[in-house]
């Protein structure tokens, strides 16, 4: 079945480091994928989606680019802040009836100042 | 825009007693979820609405958990009896039918 496998956490990293999240996915047709940030005691809040192949996803410093050929959406920022420490969860959008959306695991990460 | 609204946002129960979860979506949405989220883990999906019907409930343990959605807005998510092993986060999410999802903050059970 679609299944979605994030790189384990915590990350921990000094503010201003270069971020990179890996995320692979497992899906029958053409999924669309997602990145959302949980900050502690909150819900999920949506940071970024791309819905084809190549496509690029960025939002609030924060890029990931659809693979298709090495079925990967990464997370990378170039500089990140204490601000950003939160988790973060890869996921997949299966385009069919179903519309259900397959989560990974979440990689928490965690910046020091 | 007032987003996703769920209570409580924390609840302890014994096992063995029934809790219910409210939910109420953005306005305007017609779509409706409810995930779990066990500690440490990803959200999986429990039950999609579209408007008041249940069109994806393959997930859901019947045999405690119920759901509705009277009117195609609130929602409510019950467990009756409660498990230790229910103790987890339920989340609502609503959306516009194309699949994007936007979360409430959850509820946080915990079964003693």
């Amino acid at each position: 079945g679609d299944s979605v496998t994030q790189m384990e956490g915590p990350v921990t990293l000094s503010e201003e480091a270069f971020l990179t999240i890996n995320c692979t996915y497992t899906a029958t047709g053409y999924p669309s994928l997602f990145w959302y940030v949980q900050y502690p005691g909150e819900g999920l809040q949506l940071l970024l989606k791309a819905t084809k192949a190549d496509d690029k996803g960025s939002n609030k410093g924060f890029e990931a680019t659809y693979r298709k050929e090495t079925t990967s959406f990464h997370l990378e920022k170039g500089s990140v802040q204490v601000s950003d420490s939160a988790v973060y969860f890869c996921a997949l959008l299966r385009m069919d009836s179903s519309y259900k959306l397959i989560f990974g695991s979440g990689t928490r990460l965690l910046v020091r100042p | 825009e007032a987003g996703v609204v769920q209570s409580p946002r924390y609840k302890i129960i014994e096992k063995k007693q029934p809790v219910a979860f409210w939910c109420n979506p953005i306005s305007g949405h017609n779509t409706l979820y409810w995930y779990l989220q066990n500690l440490g883990q990803g959200p999986e999906l429990l039950i999609r609405y579209e408007n008041e019907e249940a069109v994806d409930d393959s997930q859901l343990p019947k045999d405690r958990f119920s759901a509705e959605r009277l009117k195609g807005v609130d929602s409510t998510l019950k467990i009756q009896p409660a498990e230790l092993g229910d103790s987890a986060v339920y989340l609502c999410a609503s959306g516009t039918g194309s699949g994007e999802a936007f979360f409430g903050q959850g509820t946080r059970l915990t079964v003693v």
